[in-house]
């Protein structure tokens, strides 16, 4: 399972884009990269996820190089309610998919 | 459709006690997981379920078992209490097709004195 190193944490203020990158050299033919969002007491959420390239929802942007070595999430505009962390995981989709290895996550806190 | 729902959301044991936490799957979904997460730490994977078999283990004893019901909701049973198996619980689901993102519950928070 591919390891995965990310800031420990991020200041940002309101209205601003953050882009949280992060490293993962070992990552595998069949592995995705997934985000996800956490508040505190709450279960992580879904952000975004990918293969290569670019992918973009209604909240994120994905951004993978064509080595898949790091990936980069993109916060557009982000407001004082995006205060969380965030944890980049890679893991492979064709096996036991539950067995996810989160690490300790970037904490992002978002300023008036 | 209805999201991960896990009960109780607090539970307070005493060491050397059992405990059992509930969890329901999103609606749809085959295949549940179990996280760990300590205070500061990120969620640490306990074990996962498909077709109510256990396939998949992370590093953690045997006193940690859990249980898949014909509907897909999940049990996870802790025998032995320490005070370190104070933490929040997480129950996450998925489709056993992937890619597929695991959907998480809000966790229960057990705390052993």
């Amino acid at each position: 399972l591919a390891k995965t190193t990310q800031p420990i944490s991020m200041d940002s203020y309101e209205g601003q884009e953050v882009n949280i990158t992060c490293s993962h050299n070992n990552i595998a033919t069949n592995d995705y990269i997934t985000w996800y969002q956490q508040f505190p007491s709450q279960g992580p959420r879904f952000i975004i996820q990918g293969y290569k390239t670019k992918v973009t929802n209604e909240v994120a942007s994905l951004f993978i190089p064509a080595d898949r070595k790091s990936s980069t999430l993109s916060l557009p505009r982000v407001s004082l309610s995006d205060t969380a962390v965030y944890y980049c995981l890679v893991g492979d989709v064709t096996g036991s998919q539950g067995n996810l290895i989160f690490g300790k996550g970037t904490k992002l806190s978002v300023k008036p | 459709e209805t999201g991960v729902t896990q009960s109780p959301t607090h539970l307070i044991k005493t060491r050397g006690q059992q405990v059992t936490l509930r969890c329901s799957s999103q609606s749809g979904h085959n295949t549940v997981s179990w996280y760990q997460q300590a205070l500061g730490q990120g969620p640490q994977f306990i074990f996962q379920y498909y077709r109510e078999e256990e396939n998949g283990r992370g590093n953690f004893p045997p006193r940690f078992s859990g249980l898949q019901f014909p509907n897909y909701s999940s049990e996870l049973n802790v025998n032995a209490l320490e005070l370190d198996d104070s933490a929040l619980y997480l129950c996450a689901s998925s489709l056993a097709q992937g890619p597929s993102p695991l959907h998480f519950g809000n966790g229960t928070r057990l705390t052993v004195t």
